[in-house]
Order: structure tokens, then sequence, then C-alpha cells
């Protein structure tokens, strides 16, 4: 079976400072890979998707970007972390054409002071 | 580009009584699939339900169904019998059909907590 592993699972960083998490999935293989941030009492807004090794689009200009070093390897990363940077973040993973659903990690809530 | 509507951001039912949840899309395509995800206070992500936008049926497992009306653009979830563990946010979310490179993201709703009174 399939599994998706995020961590770590809470992380606290001050402002400037880098930033690195990392989604893994189990039991499949070239899986489209997404990260998600909810902020507080919000929904889930994409931040970046991929479909397959080094290829990484962009949903909105920001602070933060991401790389796929490996097929079932994802990471979401900042050089110097803003405030608005903190939120929830989720990875999620699918089949290449996501007909049964998104199946997400457990989440890094992320607290920039 | 595709949005999701969910015009009810608060919720609540009695306990083993039925709630219906609001969604509505905004699309010109005609194939693609509808989701309902469960976010409980462990801000897990679980998916509730799906469908198919080319399936008449409407989806069912357990106490969850939908009413999906394609040409309104409507996918409801009905929970039945609700329970205090159905005390969640829940999302709507849509996902294009076509299999190509940038449709293959899920756009979700802003979500609808669900609270449960015993």
């Amino acid at each position: 079976s399939q599994t998706i592993h995020q961590w770590p699972a809470t992380l606290v960083q001050p402002v400037g400072s880098p930033l690195s998490l990392e989604c893994t999935v189990e039991g499949t293989s070239n899986p489209n890979l997404y990260w998600y941030r909810q902020a507080a009492g919000r929904g889930l807004q994409l931040l970046f998707y991929s479909v397959g090794i080094g290829q990484i689009s962009s949903e909105v200009p920001q602070n933060l970007s991401a790389s796929r070093p490996q097929d079932r390897q994802f990471i979401l990363s900042s050089k110097k972390l803003l405030l608005s940077d903190s939120g929830f973040y989720l990875c999620a993973w699918t089949r290449f054409d996501g007909r049964e659903g998104y199946t997400f990690g457990s989440g890094t809530r992320l607290t920039v002071v | 580009a595709q949005t999701v509507t969910q015009s009810q951001p608060e919720m609540s039912v009695q306990e083993a009584e039925t709630v219906t949840l609001s969604c509505t899309y905004d699309t010109s395509e005609s194939d693609y699939y509808l989701f309902w995800y469960k976010q409980p206070p462990s801000r897990q992500m679980i998916l509730v339900i799906r469908q198919e936008a080319y399936k008449q049926q409407n989806a069912t497992e357990n106490r969850f169904s939908v009413n999906f009306q394609k040409a309104a653009k409507s996918f409801s979830l009905k929970i039945s019998d609700s329970q205090l563990g159905d005390a969640a946010m829940y999302f709507c979310a849509y996902r294009s059909g076509f299999s190509n490179f940038g449709n293959e993201k899920l756009t979700f709703g802003t979500g609808t907590r669900l609270t449960i009174i015993p």
C-alpha cells in the first residue's frame, strides 16, 4: 500500500532563517506531488506541483521554492523566512490521472517568529 | 480558471440527524472530478467521497452521499445519522479530467466548519 510521510510535524523558525520541509511517498512510482499551504481559518492554497523529477510548477510567486530530486521526494524550501510564511503546510500525492483522489500527508505547522 | 464556492462557513447539526453541506463550482470543462475532504482537529485531510462528472449516479459512501447536479454545477454533501466524530472542516474540491501538464491540480473551496451537537 502507498504511504506518504511528511516532516517535521511542527517547526518554529526565526525570521530570516532557512526552511526545508520534506515529503516522501512509498509504494508507488512516478506520483504527482503537491505542496499546499493553509493559513489559519482559511482554505488550501496550492503552492507547487510536480508531475516528474525536476519538473516543478509554481502557482504563487513568493518566498518559497520546491524541488524534486528523486521520483518520490518533494522538498519545500526557503532561503529566508518571512512572518507571512507561517501556516500549515500539506504535501499530497496522486496517481497521474488523479481519479482516485489525492492523499495528504499529516502536515507541518510552521510558525515564523 | 475553475473556482469552487462553499457558501456556508459554519453549520451545526444535532447528533443522529442529517445535514447537507453546499458546494458550487464554475468550469467550462465537461470532464472533471469532484471531491469532499474532511479535516478534523488533527488537520489531516481525509477523502470522504468522490464523484466523476461523466457518471450520472450520485456517489455514496456509507453515511455520506452527494447530490451532483451537473447542469447547475452543484455538488452537495449529505451526512446521515451524524456522529460526534463527524465534527470537522469539510472542503469541496475540483480537478480537471484532462491529464495534461497544468491540469492535475486540485482546487479547493474555503470550507465549512461542521459542529455536531450532542
